[in-house]
C-alpha cells in the first residue's frame, strides 16, 4: 500500500516531442504528490508538483495530470529538449510525518 | 544559500571498514532525510529527523547502520562494519519544517565497499 509504481523505466524521445511519465498508487492518504528531476551526480531536485484536489497544474513546458479515481498521475513534458535528459522520479507523501516515497525513476533521452 | 552540503563526495574503502558519512542542512531547516540510491531498489528513505530527534529509523538496514544528528546543523550515517552491499549513492535531504512540502537534496556520496 506504502508503494508507489511508475513507468516506463526508461524512454527515448525526440526533441520537440512529448514526454510522458506515469505513476500510480494505492493509499488514499497520500495528500501530496511531487516529481522530482535528477542529473548525473547531482541530487535530485524538485521540479512540480501537485495536491489531490486539483486535476492538473502547469508550469512552462511541464504539466502533472492527476486522476484521483483511478490513483494514477502522470508528468507531460512538452517540446521536449535535449537538456531535459535526466531521471525523473515521481513521489507521494505518506504517513503522518509526510515522509516521501519515490518511484523507481524514469531515465529520459531527448534525441536532438 | 549554499544549500545541503555532503562529504565526501566519494569514498572508497574495504569490506570491513568503518565509513562515516557527513551531512549540513540548509539553515533554518528543522527535518533531515538520509536516502540511499542503487539502481536495484531506487531511492530508500533510511532515516528521518525532526529537530535533531530520530522520528523514523523503519529504513535502515540492519544494526550496522546508524545516523546521528547532534545539533540543527550537522548529521552523521556511520556504517560499521561496512560490506559490498552497502555500495551505493547516499544522499542528505532537508526541509524547513513540518508539514512543508519541498525536500532539498544533496549532491550526495557515492559509496564503494571493495
Amino acid at each position: 500500500q506504502q508503494q508507489v509504481k511508475q513507468s516506463p523505466q526508461s524512454l527515448i524521445v525526440q526533441k520537440g516531442g512529448i514526454s510522458i511519465i506515469n505513476c500510480a498508487y494505492e493509499n488514499t492518504a497520500f495528500d501530496y504528490f511531487p516529481w522530482y528531476q535528477q542529473f548525473p551526480g547531482k541530487g535530485p531536485a524538485l521540479l512540480i508538483a501537485i495536491r489531490p484536489d486539483v486535476s492538473e497544474k502547469k508550469e512552462g513546458r511541464f504539466t502533472i495530470s492527476f486522476n484521483k479515481s483511478a490513483k494514477q498521475f502522470s508528468l507531460h513534458i512538452m517540446d521536449s529538449q535535449p537538456g531535459d535528459s535526466a531521471t525523473y522520479f515521481c513521489a507521494a507523501r505518506g504517513g503522518s510525518q509526510g515522509n516521501l516515497i519515490f518511484g523507481k525513476g524514469t531515465k529520459l533521452s531527448v534525441k536532438p | 544559500d549554499a544549500g545541503v552540503i555532503q562529504s565526501p563526495r566519494h569514498e572508497v574503502t574495504e569490506m570491513g571498514q568503518e565509513v562515516t558519512l557527513r551531512c549540513k542542512p540548509i539553515s533554518g531547516h528543522n527535518s533531515l532525510f538520509w536516502y540511499r540510491q542503487t539502481m536495484m531498489r531506487g531511492l530508500e528513505l533510511l532515516i528521518y529527523f525532526n529537530n535533531n530527534v530520530p522520528i523514523d529509523d523503519s529504513g535502515m538496514p540492519e544494526d550496522r547502520f546508524s545516523a546521528k544528528m547532534p545539533n540543527a546543523s550537522f548529521s552523521t550515517l556511520k556504517i560499521q562494519p561496512s560490506e559490498p552491499r552497502d555500495s551505493a549513492v547516499y544522499f542528505c535531504a532537508s526541509r524547513a519544517q513540518l508539514g512543508k512540502d519541498t525536500q532539498y537534496f544533496g549532491p550526495g556520496t557515492r559509496l564503494t565497499v571493495l
